[in-house]
Formats: structure tokens, C-alpha cells, sequence
């Protein structure tokens, strides 16, 4: 089966700078790839995902990157701030979503 | 637009116990999934619905749990007896489609078993 692996577990960053989020996955056959992001006591909630005949998306100030050939798709998140602070978690389709381990991103003001 | 709806949003039981979850998806989406969430760990997908008919449940514990999805609308997972292991959170999602198509996650339910 698909599995997906997320760095860096957590990420402190200073708010108005950038953060990256770095995925891998295992299965070729995955061909979606979603971003999730997850407040304290809510379900995770979709921000932004890339299929995989895409090399890279954005809106605002969220940006995906996917590389098929080495199995692996980054968040990049610039201008943070502080609401930007929770959990985000990647995930592959297969189809049923298999999900990074998460990472808990700090905004710091 | 609704989300998906899920109840309760917790619930509290002793082992042994049963307990069922309720979930209505997102109105017109096809495909309703349930995953279960460990504390800091990322969702895992115990059931996958198309329409009333379950198409992946290879990772649901079907000593005992169980799933249905009458009319291909609402969806409920029970759990029954449940142990202290089941403790989590049982979150319901909902897709207009299957591989590719995006899924929309309920709130979840805290299940907390004593």
C-alpha cells in the first residue's frame, strides 16, 4: 500500500517569513495529492491540492510543488501569520487518502 | 453550501460498551469515507463508500466494527464491544468522486472509552 512520509515533524517560524513542508510517497499510482490543514478539536480542512499531471500550483500566498519522478511534493506557505498556526498534514490517493504524520507549524508574532 | 455533519461530537463510554457514529456527507457526493484519528497522528481510512455499496473496508476491524450506508446518503459506524484502544477520533469525509476528486472531513467525533 501507499505510504507517505512528512517532514518536519514541527516548525517554528518568525511571522511574515516563509515555511516548507516536504512530502514523499511510495505508490505511482497515486495521482492526487492534498493538503490538509487541522485546528485544535476540528477536522482537517482542505487548502489546497495538485494532481499529478501538474508540476506546481498556487493561490495567495500557498504554493504546491510536485515532483513524480523522485515521489515527492512540498507546501510552501510565505507571508505567514500567526491564524497560519496549526497542524497540516499531507496525503496521497489511493484512492482512500493516506496521510503524512503531520507537522505543527508556530507562527511566532 | 452545508458541510459534512457529524454526531455527536463526543461521546464518552466504558469498555465493553457499544457506540455508533452518525455522518451525513456533503449533499450530491457519491463517495463518503470514514477514518479514524489517533491523537497527533494522521487520519486512517477504515471505510470507503460508493453510493451504498462498500468498495475498500480491508482496514476496518470487522471483529467489531461495522459499517452502512443505507440509500447511499447517510452513514453510521458502530462499534461494538468497544475496547480502550478505541479511543480517538472518527472522522467522516465526503467526495463528489473517488481517486482524484477532493474530500471534504466532518468535525469528527471524540470518542473517549473508560
Amino acid at each position: 500500500g501507499e505510504n507517505v512520509e512528512q517532514h518536519p515533524s514541527t516548525l517554528s517560524v518568525q511571522e511574515g517569513d516563509s515555511a516548507v513542508i516536504k512530502c514523499t510517497y511510495s505508490d505511482s499510482a497515486s495521482n492526487y495529492f492534498p493538503w490538509y490543514k487541522q485546528e485544535l478539536g476540528k477536522g482537517p480542512q482542505l487548502i489546497i491540492d495538485i494532481r499529478s499531471n501538474v508540476g506546481e500550483k498556487k493561490d495567495q500566498r500557498i504554493a504546491v510543488t510536485l515532483n513524480k519522478t523522485a515521489k515527492h511534493f512540498s507546501l510552501h506557505i510565505t507571508e505567514t501569520q500567526p491564524e497560519d498556526s496549526a497542524v497540516y498534514f499531507c496525503a496521497a490517493s489511493s484512492p482512500g487518502l493516506t496521510f503524512g504524520s503531520g507537522t505543527q507549524l508556530t507562527v511566532l508574532p | 453550501e452545508a458541510g459534512v455533519v457529524q454526531s455527536p461530537r463526543y461521546k464518552i463510554i466504558e469498555k465493553k460498551q457499544p457506540v455508533a457514529f452518525w455522518c451525513n456527507p456533503i449533499s450530491g457526493h457519491n463517495t463518503l469515507y470514514w477514518y479514524l484519528q489517533n491523537l497527533g497522528q494522521g487520519p486512517e481510512l477504515l471505510i470507503r463508500y460508493e453510493n451504498e455499496e462498500a468498495v475498500d473496508d480491508s482496514q476496518l476491524p470487522k471483529d467489531r466494527f461495522s459499517a452502512e450506508r443505507l440509500k447511499g446518503v447517510d452513514s453510521t459506524l458502530k462499534i461494538q464491544p468497544a475496547e480502550l484502544g478505541d479511543s480517538a477520533v472518527y472522522l467522516c469525509a465526503s467526495s463528489p468522486g473517488g481517486r482524484g476528486y477532493e474530500q471534504y472531513f466532518g468535525p469528527g467525533t471524540r470518542l473517549t472509552v473508560t
